[in-house]
Parts: structure tokens; C-alpha cells; sequence
């Protein structure tokens, strides 16, 4: 079965930081992966997406890379804003597109 | 564009009393999912159709049941509710391996 972590499970951080946020999964049979966001008490907000034939994606301050021979992924936050403040989740994409999730991690950038 | 939608919002249920939770999209995609997400935990697969008139379970399927007679929608059905499936449902879909898209969420509460 397939089980997703994700360290550090909170960080806070003064704004203006780089920070790294990291995935692992238990079964390396990984499709594609998806970085989200979730602000508290909202729905998810997709951040970005790597396809099973890529090793990262980059979007702004954002870059996220994939390991599949490891079952690891991370996401790089550079020059952190309090908005960056969120839950990040980066769930595995399994068969028939299920989506397993870990707990996420909870960020929170201060002034 | 409206993506993926959900409906209602809120909703307060007493125990043993029935309901479904409406979701649509229109982006025409085959994959459709429903997660529930409750407090310390990742969000977790209750069913899910790869195109209509195809449904199976996630990981969670008990108390709750899905049809899928249009590509468009996919509702979810609690058959008599119980306090614990209190939570917040998000609906979910994507063509096959690719991007996922989240609706907003219902909050669920059952007395």
C-alpha cells in the first residue's frame, strides 16, 4: 500500500527564507506528482505538476523535482512571503488516477 | 470555464438521515474521485470512476455510495449518516494521469 511522508510535518520561517519541503513514498510506482496548497479552511489549489517523464517543474519562486528511483520528491520555496503561508501536499498519483496523501506540511512565513 | 464544482457548501445532518453531495465539471474529464479529510489526517480515497458508468471504492467506501451516469457528474450519497462522517468531502477530477483539479469542498457535520 501505498504511504506518502512528508517532512518537516511544520516549519516557521522568517520571510525572505529559502526553504525545501519533502515527499517520500513507499512504492516508487508513481505516475505523476502533483504539488498543492491548502489554505486553511479552503479547497486544494494545484501548484505544480510533474509528469511521469520528467524530473521538475518551475513556476515562479517555486520548483519542484521527482526522484522516482527513490520515491522522493521536494519542493523549493525560494524568498518566502507570508502568503506562502499554507498546508503543502504533495499526494502520489496511483492507477486509475487515485491520489494517496500524506499529512502535509504546514508552513507558516513571519514578518 | 467553472471546473470542478460542488454543492452544497454546508450541510447539518441528524443521525440516520440521508443525503447526497453534488459534484460537477466541465472540463470533460474521464477521472473522478471523492476524498474526505478529517483533522491529523491526509485526505482519503472514497470512490472513484475512471468514466461513466464505471465506478469502484477507494479506501473508505463504507456509508457511502456513487453513480456516474454522466461524464459531467459525479454525486455521493450517504446512505444513513453517522456522526463519523463528519468531515470536509472534495471532489476531484482529471483526464488520465494528468493534472487533477479540486472543487471546494462541502463541510459536513452530523449530530
Amino acid at each position: 500500500k501505498q504511504e506518502v511522508t512528508q517532512i518537516p510535518a511544520a516549519l516557521s520561517v522568517p520571510e525572505g527564507e529559502n526553504l525545501v519541503l519533502n515527499c517520500s513514498f513507499t512504492d516508487s510506482a508513481i505516475y505523476n506528482l502533483q504539488w498543492f496548497r491548502q489554505d486553511p479552511g479552503k479547497g486544494l489549489t494545484s501548484l505544480l505538476l510533474i509528469q511521469s517523464s520528467q524530473r521538475e517543474q518551475t513556476s515562479g519562486r517555486l520548483n519542484a523535482s521527482l526522484d522516482k528511483s527513490s520515491g522522493r520528491s521536494t519542493l523549493y520555496i525560494a524568498a518566502s512571503q507570508p502568503g506562502d503561508s499554507a498546508t503543502y501536499l504533495c499526494p502520489n498519483t496511483g492507477t486509475a488516477s487515485k491520489l494517496t496523501f500524506g499529512t502535509g506540511t504546514r508552513l507558516q512565513v513571519t514578518l | 470555464n467553472a471546473g470542478v464544482t460542488q454543492t452544497p457548501k454546508f450541510q447539518v445532518l441528524k443521525t440516520g438521515q440521508s443525503m447526497t453531495l453534488q459534484c460537477a465539471q466541465d472540463m470533460n474529464h474521464e477521472y473522478m474521485s471523492w476524498y474526505r479529510q478529517d483533522p491529523g489526517m491526509g485526505l482519503r480515497l472514497i470512490h472513484y470512476s475512471v468514466g461513466a458508468g464505471i465506478t469502484d471504492q477507494g479506501e473508505v467506501p463504507n456509508g457511502y455510495n456513487v453513480s456516474r451516469s454522466t461524464t459531467e457528474d459525479f454525486p455521493l450519497r450517504l446512505l444513513s449518516a453517522a456522526p463519523s462522517q463528519t468531515s470536509v468531502y472534495f471532489c476531484a477530477s482529471s483526464d488520465r494521469y494528468d493534472e487533477q483539479f479540486f472543487g471546494p469542498g462541502t463541510r459536513l457535520t452530523v449530530l
